[in-house]
C-alpha cells in the first residue's frame, strides 16, 4: 500500500530533550516536507526536499533541523524542543513533476513540549 | 502573511444540499490550487486540483471554480453527504517556488442529515 509513514503518532516530551520524528514514503518520491498544523494557523511548512541531499527551509524552520540521506526517509530533528513547539507536525511526499502538485500526508504526529 | 484566506471558519450544510467552500489568495504568482479534505487524527488528503489556465475542474461531486481576476476559487459539492463532514483546507502552490503548498486556515463543514 502506497502510504507515507510517521513514528511517532503521539509523544510528550520536556523542554531541551533533543528528539527526532521519523518520516518514510513508499512511493519513490522525490519530494518530501513537513508541516505544522496549529489552531487558527492552518498548515505552515517548516522544511522540505527536492531530492536526496537537497533540503531547504519552509515558512517556520526556527529551531527545526532535517535531513535527506535516502530518498524514503525525512527525519525531522529537534535539537532542543521548546513548549512553542508543541503542535500537529505532518510529513509529507510527491513527485517532483507531479502535475496536479499534489502532496500525500502522513497520519501526523502530536508533540506536546512541557 | 497569510497568502491563502478561508474566511468561513464552518459551515452548516443539509444532507442533498449544495457546499460551497470559498477561498481567497493574494499572491498572483500561483499557478495551482488543491483543495484537501482532514478528518479528525488523520493527515490532509488531496481532493481536487486546478491549474491557474483553466476556470473550472470536475470530479466527481467535486467541482472547483478558479476565478483569476478576483484571485478566488470555491469548491462546490453537490449533492453533500454525511461523510462529507471533514475540514477543507484549501491550497495554492506555483511551480518556480519548491511545491511548497500554501494552506489556509480550513473550513469546517458538517452535513446535517
Amino acid at each position: 500500500e502506497a502510504q507515507v509513514t510517521q513514528n511517532p503518532r503521539y509523544l510528550i516530551t520536556v523542554t531541551g530533550k533533543k528528539l527526532t520524528v521519523t518520516c518514510s514514503q513508499n512511493m519513490n518520491h522525490e519530494y518530501m516536507s513537513w508541516y505544522r498544523q496549529d489552531p487558527g494557523l492552518g498548515l505552515r511548512q517548516i522544511y522540505y526536499s527536492m531530492n536526496v541531499e537537497v533540503t531547504d527551509k519552509g515558512d517556520v524552520p526556527e529551531g527545526y533541523k532535517v535531513s535527506r540521506k535516502e530518498k524514503r526517509n525525512f527525519p525531522l530533528i529537534l535539537e532542543s524542543p521548546s513548549p512553542n513547539q508543541t503542535s500537529l507536525y505532518f510529513c509529507a511526499s510527491s513527485f517532483q513533476t507531479s502535475g496536479s502538485h499534489e502532496q500525500f500526508f502522513g497520519p501526523g504526529t502530536r508533540l506536546t513540549v512541557l | 502573511d497569510q497568502q491563502v484566506k478561508q474566511n468561513s471558519p464552518s459551515l452548516s450544510v443539509q444532507e442533498g444540499r449544495i457546499s460551497i467552500l470559498n477561498c481567497d489568495y493574494t499572491n498572483s504568482m500561483f499557478d495551482y490550487f488543491l483543495w484537501y479534505k482532514k478528518y479528525p487524527a488523520e493527515g490532509p488528503t488531496f481532493l481536487i486540483s486546478i491549474s491557474s489556465i483553466k476556470d473550472k475542474n470536475e470530479d466527481g461531486r467535486f467541482t472547483v471554480f478558479l476565478n483569476k481576476s478576483a484571485k478566488h476559487l470555491s469548491l462546490h459539492i453537490v449533492p453533500s453527504q454525511p461523510g462529507d463532514s471533514a475540514v477543507y483546507f484549501c491550497a495554492a502552490s506555483t511551480t518556480n517556488s519548491g511545491y511548497a503548498l500554501n494552506f489556509g486556515k480550513g473550513t469546517s463543514l458538517l452535513v446535517t442529515p
